[in-house]
């Protein structure tokens, strides 16, 4: 069965200072990975996603994913938060799982809280 | 963002009501979904439609039931519902190509956070 798997539940981190957001995943198809944000009373928003070609994404608010398939990982990094940055980060996974058609697959997610 | 829309975004609601959530995506997407959101749960996707046919169904209680009359418009009809189905209802769309070979991204709508008393 495929999964997602976000390591930290909670994560609390000062202004101005690096952040990594774990996820891992795993799968026996190949997939395509994504990165969305939940500000509070919101919907989700896509922040970044890995389709194919350069394993290093970015968005345009400073936030960069790595797709590591060997690791089956792709972790969530900022080098300088701000308050801004407090949300729900989100990692799901896609691909031709059972049934025949693509299908989105979340984790849990992790409450990033950027403190002043 | 407002490709796509979701009324009301607040609703409370008895066990014995019916109610509809609407989903409008400006998009020209061909695939529409539900999801549920309740606390410390993962995203939980209920229903897909694909070019306007319904293509899963994830074992949701019949006290949910979906429509989807055309691709910009998607409802979930709500009745006798119990306590534990108030959660955040997400409704997303994206583009799919037939056969499904890639997944295009979803966009969501802001939600309707449901309370059942």
């Amino acid at each position: 069965a495929q999964s997602v798997t976000q390591l930290d539940s909670q994560v609390p981190v000062f202004e101005e200072a690096p952040v990594e957001l774990r996820c891992n995943y795993s799968s026996s198809v190949s997939v395509y990975l994504f990165w969305y944000v939940q500000y509070p009373n919101q919907g989700l928003q896509l922040l970044l996603k890995y389709l194919s070609g350069s394993t290093l994404v970015e968005s345009i608010n400073g936030f960069e994913a790595e797709f590591n398939k060997s690791q089956t990982s792709f972790h969530l990094r900022k080098p300088s938060v701000h308050i801004s940055d407090t949300a729900e980060y989100f990692c799901a996974v896609s691909g031709m799982f059972s049934g025949g058609y693509n299908k989105l697959i979340f984790g849990a997610g992790t409450r990033l809280a950027v403190h002043p | 963002e407002t490709g796509v829309t979701q009324t009301p975004r607040h609703l409370v609601m008895g066990m014995t009501n019916k109610k509809s959530l609407k989903c409008e995506q400006h998009l020209g997407h061909n695939a529409m979904y539900w999801y549920k959101q309740s606390a410390k749960k993962p995203l939980e996707l209920m229903f897909v439609y694909n070019f306007k046919e319904q293509t899963e169904n994830n074992s949701v209680p019949s006290r949910f039931s979906p429509e989807c009359p055309n691709s910009s418009h998607l409802f979930l009809h709500l009745h006798t519902l119990q306590p534990e189905d108030s959660a955040l209802y997400l409704c997303a769309s994206s583009q799919e190509l037939a056969g499904g070979r890639k997944q295009e991204t979803q966009y969501f709508g802001p939600g309707t956070r449901l309370l059942v008393l």
